[in-house]
């Protein structure tokens, strides 16, 4: 499973672009990066997913370079209600059941 | 509502009770999860369901028992759990190894668990 590294926490204000970052050096062909938002005594919500270059939906952007070793979840003109915690993920899709696994995620906090 | 039902959402226990926790997908998802996040900690992935039968089981004490009856169903049976149990249970289920599916998984909400 390739490992990924992301900021623990980020903090920033209402109505700013916030981009995460993950690193994901040891990414293989047939993993994809998919990213997880959870809130608070909630299950993760799914965000996003993509292979390579970019893919947007009406939620988020995501950054893929052409290495594939980092990707960026790029979240516009945040508000208050997106503070939560976001997860970066990397393996095989459609995943194999027992390879999704969570690291420790970017806390995000939103001010006003 | 993510079709992932999840009871009963708060329970206190004893350690020497006997419960059980009770997942149910709406989704025609073939495999199912049983997740614990504690506090400040990651998700730790506790069992895995696929068509029904266990392919993961990471390590978790025996005190933990799943049970999949059939594809919609997942259960956590606990019985004699420590105080360090306390923690949100999380059901998921996802659509797994089939082309052009993104292998999303999709949670409940949750059971908070207290154990004193």
């Amino acid at each position: 499973l390739a490992k990924t590294t992301q900021p623990i926490s980020m903090d920033s204000y209402e109505g700013q672009e916030v981009n995460i970052t993950c690193s994901h050096n040891n990414i293989a062909t047939n993993d994809y990066i998919t990213w997880y938002q959870q809130f608070p005594s909630q299950g993760p919500r799914f965000i996003i997913q993509g292979y390579k270059t970019k893919v947007t939906n009406e939620v988020a952007s995501l950054f893929i370079p052409a290495d594939r070793k980092s990707s960026t979840l790029s979240l516009p003109r945040v508000s208050l209600s997106d503070t939560a915690v976001y997860y970066c993920l990397v393996g095989e899709a459609p995943s194999s059941a027992s390879k999704i696994i969570f690291g420790s995620g970017t806390r995000l906090s939103i001010r006003p | 509502e993510t079709g992932v039902t999840q009871t009963p959402r708060h329970l206190v226990m004893g350690m020497t009770n006997k419960k059980s926790l009770k997942c149910e997908q709406h989704l025609g998802h073939n495999a199912m999860y049983w997740y614990k996040q504690s506090a400040k900690k990651p998700l730790e992935l506790m069992f895995v369901y696929s068509l029904e039968e266990r392919v993961e089981n990471n390590s978790v004490p025996s005190r933990f028992s799943p049970e999949c009856p059939n594809s919609s169903h997942l259960f956590l049976h606990l019985h004699t759990l420590q105080p360090e149990d306390s923690a949100l249970y999380l059901c998921a289920s996802s659509q797994d190894g089939h082309g052009g599916n993104t292998g999303e998984l999709f949670f409940g909400e949750g059971s908070r668990l207290t154990v004193l």
